[in-house]
């Protein structure tokens, strides 16, 4: 089996900031994506990226940049933290075979 | 585009009872669904999975049919526990393909009570 880790598991900024959440996968998968999570909005598909160096737009890119650094990693920037936002940022990757892996979370809060 | 309706957002039942998740779809492909589990700040994990038309799958304790004359994927169980309290997702794959991106629903947060 693998894992995903997802670092920082809780990130507070500033309004206006840029921050960044980083996910690593040791399952060796080519496909890894960036969701996000809020109450009573099911996940939505911010990016995804289908091998290292792809990157994938999804419902949600506005506001967002994200990096595949190498095979292993996907790095998703905040470019412009709103004021009041809250939001759990979930990342997962897939072998291809249907089933997506997630990891536990970034929960973010902007003050 | 394709989307997925999950119209109940919150169930709460007794332990004991069965319970059923509603899930519907729409797609111009043929339809790939899936049930994701969530419980309590836990990662989302896959619980079933299904593109065949009118075969029942089950993992758990938990069963789901996909009825494409009615666009329709429902998650049922004959006897809740305590342990089933969670969030759960119905999820689409994009362009009817296993290797899709997935839209997921809503959500549906169902709480069992002794």
């Amino acid at each position: 089996g693998g894992i995903i880790t997802q670092t920082p598991k809780f990130l507070i900024g500033q309004e206006g900031q840029k921050l960044t959440l980083k996910c690593q996968q040791n399952f060796n998968h080519d496909t890894m994506y960036w969701y996000r999570q809020d109450s009573g909005k099911g996940l939505r598909l911010i990016y995804y990226s289908i091998t290292e160096n792809d990157l994938q737009k999804g419902d949600l890119s506005e506001g967002y940049d994200a990096s595949r650094e190498k095979k292993s990693s996907f790095s998703l920037t905040v470019t412009s933290a709103q004021k009041n936002e809250m939001a759990v940022f979930l990342c997962a990757s897939s072998n291809g075979e249907a089933e997506q892996f997630f990891g536990p979370g970034t929960r973010l809060t902007v003050l | 585009g394709d989307s997925v309706t999950q119209t109940e957002g919150l169930v709460t039942l007794t332990k004991g009872l069965p319970v059923m998740l509603n899930c519907t779809y729409q797609t111009t492909y043929s339809p790939f669904l899936f049930w994701y589990v969530q419980h309590l700040n836990e990662a989302p994990k896959l619980l079933l999975k299904s593109s065949t038309d009118n075969k029942r799958t089950e993992h758990q304790g938990f069963y789901a049919t996909l009825h494409k004359s009615s666009s329709s994927f429902h998650l049922q169980k004959s006897s809740v526990q305590l342990s089933d309290s969670a969030l759960y997702f119905c999820a689409l794959s994009d362009g009817g393909s296993a290797l899709g991106r997935l839209h997921f629903g809503a959500g549906t947060q169902l709480i069992v009570i002794p």
